[in-house]
């Protein structure tokens, strides 16, 4: 079993540039969630997704932060012109069932640096 | 608003003492309280924790959870120098995984 997949690794975009973060769920694992990471500071939620839909954004910013879970592919989370503020640890988790008593399992994270 | 509380927010020990890592929360509609182990990268899963005063144990790490009090605690006994890292408590609310900020585990040979 692969895990949770994450790519890329490293992301580094000039402050107006597209970001593209790409989560492969665990096999088996419809459930995807993600997280953002400021340095020294805990997980924060963003967003909630199953196949094909958004189940809670309340975390995601209203303005340009978007996701996606489509029926086949990974689960892609994109931020439109991004800003120094943007720079963090973005980690992708998955679970293979909905919010009643689940684990969820981490991909390696996204490091994105916004110069 | 959901907030969970995680102290020491960071510890220093030498190797073979015992640690306890606190976690307290307010949270609505509490379903359970999840803890992990942040080393370089992702997050690793510890214990899952759902019912009042029953303890987890895997290995030198133990975990209870005390719903009346709105707490949790993580002890690890013995440690070692693998033992440093972040340990991240979480817990499940109405919506979401809300975490706490986390305890810096520094253990020192």
């Amino acid at each position: 079993n692969a895990g949770v997949m994450q790519n890329p690794r490293h992301l580094v975009r000039r402050r107006g540039q597209e970001a593209r973060l790409r989560c492969s769920p665990m096999k088996g694992h419809s459930h995807v969630y993600w997280y953002r990471q400021l340095p020294e500071e805990g997980l924060k939620f963003m967003v909630y997704l199953q196949k094909e839909n958004i189940i809670d954004e309340s975390g995601m910013p209203k303005e340009r932060f978007s996701a996606e879970f489509p029926k086949e592919g990974p689960s892609i989370l994109r931020i439109q012109q991004v800003v120094r503020g943007d720079s963090a640890a973005y980690f992708c988790a998955s679970s293979p069932y909905g919010r009643s008593s689940y684990e969820q399992y981490f991909g390696p994270g996204t490091r994105l640096t916004v110069t | 608003e959901d907030k969970v509380v995680q102290s020491p927010l960071s510890l220093v020990v030498h190797e073979g003492d015992t640690v306890t890592l606190n976690c307290s929360y307010e949270v609505t509609n509490f379903r359970s309280l999840l803890w992990y182990k942040q080393e370089k990268k992702a997050p690793t899963f510890l214990f899952m924790l759902t019912s009042s005063g029953i303890e987890k144990k895997s290995g030198r790490l133990s975990s209870i959870l005390d719903k009346k009090e709105l707490f949790s605690i993580l002890n690890i006994t013995a440690t070692q120098t693998g033992d440093s890292a972040i340990y991240l408590c979480a817990v499940e609310g109405a919506q979401k995984l809300v975490f706490g900020q986390g305890t810096r585990l520094t253990i020192n040979p």
